[in-house]
């Protein structure tokens, strides 16, 4: 089993359309989340951090559950900018590096 | 300021050349990692260096594979001989905090690799 699992989608939305990715991983141990954006073409930089309590950018929300070990991105009103691969991304334990999953790929359709 | 520099962008070879990889972390930054992404297997983790030691090199999938770090300032991947199934994009990607987190690590654009 991967460490870190998501859908690979591709999901196909129209623009203004509200969008959930889902993550899993397998470490409980694992201390600390991210999800990663990557274009096309294009090396992964970071969206955003998420926390236990849940946390909002703008139009994304980033949800993280330790007991089920589950992870979320909502993305509302779609534009067709968002259009590109999430990656989820794990810090496990100590001082360790990243492990990301396979990534999801979100188009956006006018 | 420049970020991670990676080269070159994009290699053809045939089977059997060396290939080298090269990579300039952020000025400042202790921690470099080599990360390989392929379409199959994502993005995975080779090796990574701190203060210029390898640190863990589990990812590194066979003998064929190599990386040093001779300096703070540049880290080579060599693969030798390479083959097709090698074909990726390979990151590089540096960090400049003792404790390596999802964001404090900066990429370089990646080495777009074809062996045919």
């Amino acid at each position: 089993r991967k460490e870190v699992e998501q859908d690979p989608g591709p999901f196909n939305v129209p623009e203004g359309a509200t969008v959930a990715f889902n993550c899993t991983y397998s470490n409980s141990a694992s201390q600390s989340f991210f999800w990663y954006r990557q274009d096309c073409r294009k090396e992964p930089k970071l969206l955003m951090s998420v926390y236990s309590s849940g946390n909002e950018d703008g139009r994304f929300t980033a949800q993280l559950n330790r007991a089920s070990q589950y992870i979320s991105l909502l993305i509302r009103d779609s534009k067709l900018s968002d259009s590109a691969t999430y990656l989820c991304v794990v810090n496990r334990a100590g001082n360790t590096p990243l492990v990301f999953g396979k990534g999801t790929r979100l188009s956006v359709i006018a | 300021d420049a970020g991670v520099i990676q080269s070159p962008r994009h290699e053809v070879t045939e089977m059997g050349q060396e290939v080298t990889l090269r990579c300039k972390p952020i000025s400042g930054h202790n921690s470099l990692f080599w990360y390989r992404q392929t379409m199959m297997r994502g993005l995975e983790l080779l090796i990574y260096f701190n203060n210029n030691v390898p640190i863990d090199d589990s990812g590194m999938p066979e003998d064929r594979f190599s990386a040093k770090m001779p300096n703070a300032s540049f880290s080579t991947l060599k693969i030798q001989p390479s083959e097709p199934r090698d074909s990726a994009v390979y990151f590089c990607a540096s960090s400049s905090s003792d404790k390596i987190s999802g964001n404090t690590i900066y990429f370089g654009e990646g080495s777009w690799l074809t062996v045919v």
